[in-house]
């Protein structure tokens, strides 16, 4: 356990559906992080928040939308994914932005 | 741009051999690397990191030397178990204005064979 904390850890949704991924951390970190992995590809950073603010969008689609209510938790709320979207999305916090990342297990999610 | 990239996809070593994964970056202006693993079904676990003002740094059975004069890292695992299969990532703080953040080479599977 790394005290970040994802759900849910399988997601299969429609193109037409609208879900949320949720992550939790407890470990008092000020930045938290959403990142795609896709098969043989590096991971890919989708967005950054510092202390609750946004501070990264790398050019995601707005079929992905963030969500950061406190220091403790981000969502990443999903609709209209295209099969594309297929992958495993991973959440993550660091104490300050650029320091070691500690990773949740990952929500697989699968566009259909 | 920046990359961290991989040398090798993928590496095979026998149980009880050390083996060495490598990893190349770009930008000579980084000063923090990380070495994460990633099990089957599970997020990336760090490992061990470096700061930019050393070039060799121990930990339990491994053991990352950074070479700054040729961009190169390197993750060496000691007396390698059949728990050491895993994808391994290095990562690469890239410094610069508000984008300090960490980006990641594409991994290298280590596969352990009994």
């Amino acid at each position: 356990e790394t005290g970040v904390t994802q759900t849910p850890r399988h997601l299969v949704m429609g193109m037409t559906n609208k879900k949320s991924l949720k992550c939790e951390q407890h470990l008092g970190h000020n930045a938290m992080y959403w990142y795609k992995q896709s098969a043989k590809k590096p991971l890919e950073l989708m967005f950054v928040y510092s202390l609750e603010e946004r501070v990264e969008n790398n050019s995601v689609p707005s079929r992905f939308s963030p969500e950061c209510p406190n220091s403790s938790h981000l969502f990443l709320h999903l609709h209209t994914l295209q099969p594309e979207d297929s992958a495993l999305y991973l959440c993550a916090s660091s104490q300050d932005r650029g320091a070691e990342a500690f990773f949740g297990q990952g929500t697989r999610l699968t566009v259909v | 741009g920046e990359s961290v990239g991989l040398h090798l996809p993928t590496l095979s070593v026998q149980e009880g051999d050390n083996s060495i994964i490598n990893c190349a970056y770009s930008n000579s202006a980084s000063d923090y690397f990380i070495w994460y693993k990633q099990e089957s079904g599970k997020g990336p676990q760090f490992i061990i990191d470096i700061r930019s003002n050393m070039d060799k740094r121990q930990g339990q059975r491994v053991t990352v030397l950074l070479n700054k004069t040729v961009k190169h890292l390197s993750l060496q695992i000691a007396a390698t178990q059949p728990g050491d299969s895993a994808v391994y990532f290095c990562a690469e703080n890239l410094v610069g204005g508000s984008a300090r953040q960490l980006t990641f080479g594409s991994g290298t599977q280590l596969t352990v064979l009994p």
